[in-house]
């Protein structure tokens, strides 16, 4: 089993819709949590950080926690065409400062 | 203010040579991390620097070495190229407190022929 899985997609949804991007991980110590953004030939850009179950909202972007089903995920609302690229999902494992990362989901939003 | 920059921004090696990939961090910041990004993969940490010393280490063999100077720039090392080591290199950097947040510099390109 991978430390950190994501499904590499691509995801295509419609220009407005809601886009939800899942990430599992393996290591049950884990407290801390990334989704980056890549464009493509870039580098990752961090949109969003999670500590506690839950779920925490920035603008259009809203991460939600689960550790009992060691399960992050990431919602984008009024998905764009801008939002097209690959989100990254970064674990800090337990007593760890260095996220391990998925392969990342391609996303796509077609007009 | 400035952020994390790398240099150069590609680079073309062939099987064999080594090379020297360049970062320094953001204003303020103090820890160097260093990843590999292969095409289509998420970044594999390499090894991370804090007060000129090595912190942490990746799963990489010995040909990755690095630096860290006193102004908090780093270089990375790659000897005896293989093919397989043609990917984007990237450099983060941290604060030694909120080490948890890591700002990448835009990468360097690395091709071997």
């Amino acid at each position: 089993q991978k430390e950190v899985e994501q499904n590499s997609g691509p995801l295509s949804v419609p220009e407005g819709a809601i886009a939800s991007l899942n990430c599992t991980y393996s290591d049950r110590g884990s407290q801390s949590f990334f989704w980056y953004r890549q464009y493509s030939g870039k580098s990752p850009e961090l949109i969003m950080s999670i500590y506690s179950n839950g779920d925490k909202e920035d603008g259009r972007f809203t991460a939600q926690l689960n550790k009992a089903s060691q399960y992050v995920s990431l919602l984008i609302r009024d998905s764009q065409p801008s939002d097209s690229a690959t989100y990254l999902c970064a674990v800090n494992k337990g007593g760890s400062y260095i996220p391990t990362f998925g392969r990342g989901t391609s996303l796509i939003v077609h007009p | 203010d400035a952020g994390v920059t790398q240099s150069p921004t590609h680079l073309i090696k062939t099987r064999g040579q080594q090379v020297t990939l360049r970062c320094s961090p953001k204003s303020g910041h103090d820890t160097v991390s260093w990843y590999q990004q292969a095409l289509g993969q998420g970044p594999q940490f390499i090894f991370q620097y804090y007060e000129e010393e090595e912190r942490q280490r990746g799963n990489f063999p010995d040909r990755f070495s690095g630096h860290q100077f006193p102004n908090y720039s780093s270089e990375l090392n790659v000897n005896a190229l293989l093919l397989g080591d043609s990917a984007l290199y990237l450099c983060a950097s941290s604060l030694p407190q909120g080490a948890e947040t890591q700002y990448f510099g835009p990468g360097t390109r690395l091709l071997v022929l």
